[in-house]
């Protein structure tokens, strides 16, 4: 099992440029979710999707961020136009359900904006 | 909404002695799950390990063990023996029970960052 593919590892870009981050879940997983890492915020959502549909996207900070689920295999994360404090590790990982909910993380993209 | 609090910013060990780490959490709901995560200097989120709120049992994983009091909505961690490698941030996390078949997302706490030293 590859486990949670997350790509690129890093990007740097300038201001104003448009980012996307790829997501590829664990095989047989439903659930997705991207998460967002930054010293002053921590750990936080930005979105969730079970079986392709976005559930929860209330922690999308505004309309510069997407996400979308087109199928089972894959997911991306974009910001259109970036900012520098987009920048952050951002994390995507995935989850099969059943009992154990237990969420499996992908490495993450550290993402600079300058 | 429900929130995640690790008072404790930063702590040392020192190789194979044991640690505590502190985590309360504050919900209104009777059935949740709660976790630790690891994060090394790699950045890589690990699940050390995991406990339902509905059992009574602390989990324990190696040499990995929680103390979960519920009524008092702490949710502690102990490493024995710690190891250079135990060298980390630590989070913990709630996450709400959801409905058959679908998941809920994690909150996490701000982390505590653990040094084993030799």
């Amino acid at each position: 099992d590859a486990g949670v593919i997350q790509s690129p590892r890093h990007e740097v870009t300038e201001m104003g440029q448009e980012v996307t981050l790829r997501c590829k879940p664990i095989s047989g997983h439903n659930s997705l979710f991207w998460y967002r890492q930054t010293m002053m915020r921590g750990l936080e959502l930005l979105i969730y999707f079970n079986n392709n549909v976005p559930i929860d996207d209330s922690g999308m900070p505004e309309d510069r961020f997407s996400a979308k689920m087109p199928n089972a295999s894959f997911s991306t994360l974009k910001i259109q136009p970036s900012e520098p404090r987009d920048s952050a590790v951002y994390f995507c990982a995935s989850s099969g359900g059943g009992v154990r909910n237990e969420q499996y993380f992908g490495p993450g993209t550290r993402l600079t904006v300058t | 909404a429900q929130t995640v609090t690790q008072s404790q910013p930063e702590m040392s060990v020192q190789e194979a002695e044991t640690v505590t780490l502190s985590c309360t959490y504050d919900t209104s709901e009777n059935n949740y799950y709660l976790f630790w995560y690891k994060q090394p200097p790699s950045r890589q989120m690990i699940l050390v390990i995991r406990q339902e709120a509905y059992k009574q049992q602390n989990a324990t994983e190696n040499r990995f063990s929680v103390n979960f009091q519920k009524a008092a909505k702490s949710f502690s961690l102990k490493i024995s023996d710690s190891q250079l490698g135990d060298t980390a941030m630590y989070f913990c996390a709630f996450m709400k029970e959801q409905i058959r078949g679908s998941q809920g997302n994690l909150i996490f706490g701000k982390g505590t960052k653990l040094s084993v030293k030799p």
